[in-house]
């Protein structure tokens, strides 16, 4: 069983729709809960970062962690074009170690 | 914020040579540094840790005779694949972290760089 299951989609969404991407883990002393966006063939972008369970707004994105269930998720409003990536969680224990899911790909249409 | 770049972005060489890469904390001082691999449509998986005038401490599964890390500054990190082979072909792509830089031991990743071993 990996540590960080993703499911990596392709995720296909018209234009202003709320998209909703999930991460499941199984390694309960993880701390940190991060949101990469990835472009092809470009180096991940930090989204989101969380510490312990809870829900973190910034503008259209909102992050939510809920560490009963070992299970996050990131929720996109009004999606857009530009907003098509491959969408990766990630996730830290004390010894800082990023782990990563496989990454979700995300196609908003126009 | 903080930025990492990475040299080469792109590299093609033939198998049985020896390419460097080299990942470079530009405006601010990266004590640790990441090297992850990513094959096509799959995660980031770690490779290795380094500490500035440390040796790498590496992964499991990774062999450290043919992936020689040095970090030898608080601003640069390079990574050697030895004797290169078409299984080596990925997308190779650095990160860093530093003291003060971001919270939670934040780390700021490069652009990666595409090896492609013919």
């Amino acid at each position: 069983q990996k540590e960080v299951e993703q499911d990596p989609g392709p995720l296909s969404v018209p234009e202003g729709a709320i998209v909703s991407l999930n991460c499941t883990y199984s390694n309960s002393a993880f701390q940190y809960f991060m949101w990469y966006r990835q472009y092809s063939r470009k180096g991940p972008e930090l989204l989101m970062y969380t510490y312990s369970s809870g829900n973190k707004e910034d503008g259209r994105f909102t992050a939510q962690v809920d560490k009963s269930s070992k299970y996050i998720s990131l929720f996109i409003r009004d999606s857009q074009p530009s907003d098509s990536a491959t969408y990766l969680c990630a996730m830290m224990d004390s010894s800082y170690k990023l782990i990563f899911g496989s990454g979700t790909r995300l196609l908003v249409r126009p | 914020g903080a930025v990492v770049s990475q040299h080469p972005s792109w590299v093609i060489c033939k198998s049985g040579t020896s390419v460097k890469i080299e990942c470079r904390s530009l405006d601010f001082q990266a004590t640790t540094m990441f090297w992850y691999r990513q094959f096509p449509k799959q995660s980031l998986m770690l490779m290795a840790t380094s500490n500035e005038g440390s040796k790498a401490t590496y992964e499991q599964g990774v062999e450290k005779d043919k992936f020689l890390i040095n970090h030898a500054s608080l601003t640069l990190s390079t990574l050697t694949v030895t004797s290169a082979h078409p299984e080596d072909s990925s997308f190779y792509i650095c990160s860093a972290s530093g003291e003060g830089k971001g919270s939670y031991n934040e780390q700021f990743f490069g652009p990666g760089t595409r090896l492609t071993v013919l």
